[in-house]
């Protein structure tokens, strides 16, 4: 694994169902996010975790949850899906330094339909 | 509070041609930036970052761009475009203030960069 790895790579839901997005990162980055990417709204941010064991809420928690057992596996579940959680899903991991900057690393996405 | 704001949704240009996709941010402390790119059904990856020092940062692939702290301005540039650089390009800040637990990442709406042969 080089990077940021997410799985699946598109998924077609029916609303109501339960889905887990999985992301996994090999750099041992402490931080890691979960962004939502729709057309002319750019990335909003769903949850994030700055270490193992903690988490927290974006812009836009509501429906979804995160859980962060280990460094490198960063899951976002969604309980029961509606067709408004149509959407492309980035994974991306940060240094959490001040000399990192805020500078993050990206997954290459799931893009989930849910009908 | 910051944000970013990306003026342009869509800039169309002529292959070999330059081009300037602007970015203007407000922070009430200092930031760092950057600009990330995300080819068509990909994830975004790093151009270039300003962290500090030069305020002329160049990046990969050709790009460079310029801080300039009294217009809180980044726009980015390049004096020739490739068909290959047809993609979208976000503008994004971040602060030394870890606000809410986490150093926050604003990201602007985006710009597609079409580049026509």
């Amino acid at each position: 694994i080089a990077g940021i790895t997410q799985a699946p790579t598109s998924q077609i839901l029916a609303a109501g169902r339960r889905m887990t997005l999985r992301c996994t990162q090999d750099m041992r980055h402490n931080a890691m996010y979960w962004y939502r990417q729709d057309l002319g709204l750019g990335l909003r941010l769903i949850h994030y975790s700055n270490t193992a064991g903690t988490t927290g809420k974006g812009e836009v928690p509501d429906g979804y949850s995160v859980s962060r057992a280990n460094t490198d596996d960063f899951p976002l579940t969604l309980a029961s899906a509606v067709p408004s959680q149509t959407s492309v899903y980035f994974c991306a991991s940060s240094d959490r330094s001040t000399l990192a900057g805020g500078e993050q690393f990206f997954g290459p996405g799931t893009r989930l339909t849910v009908l | 509070a910051q944000s970013v704001t990306q003026l342009d949704s869509q800039v169309p240009v002529f292959e070999e041609a330059p081009v300037e996709l602007r970015c203007n941010y407000s922070s009430s402390v200092s930031v760092y930036l950057f600009w990330y790119v995300q080819y068509p059904n990909q994830g975004l990856q790093l151009l270039l970052k300003y962290l500090s020092g030069s305020t002329l940062v160049k990046g990969i692939n050709g790009f460079e761009a310029e801080f300039n702290k009294s217009q809180t301005s980044f726009h980015l540039r390049k004096p020739s475009v490739h068909i290959s650089d047809t993609a979208e390009y976000f503008c994004a800040v971040s602060d030394d203030a870890y606000s809410g637990g986490y150093q926050k990442v604003t990201f602007g709406t985006g710009t597609k960069l079409q580049v026509i042969p």
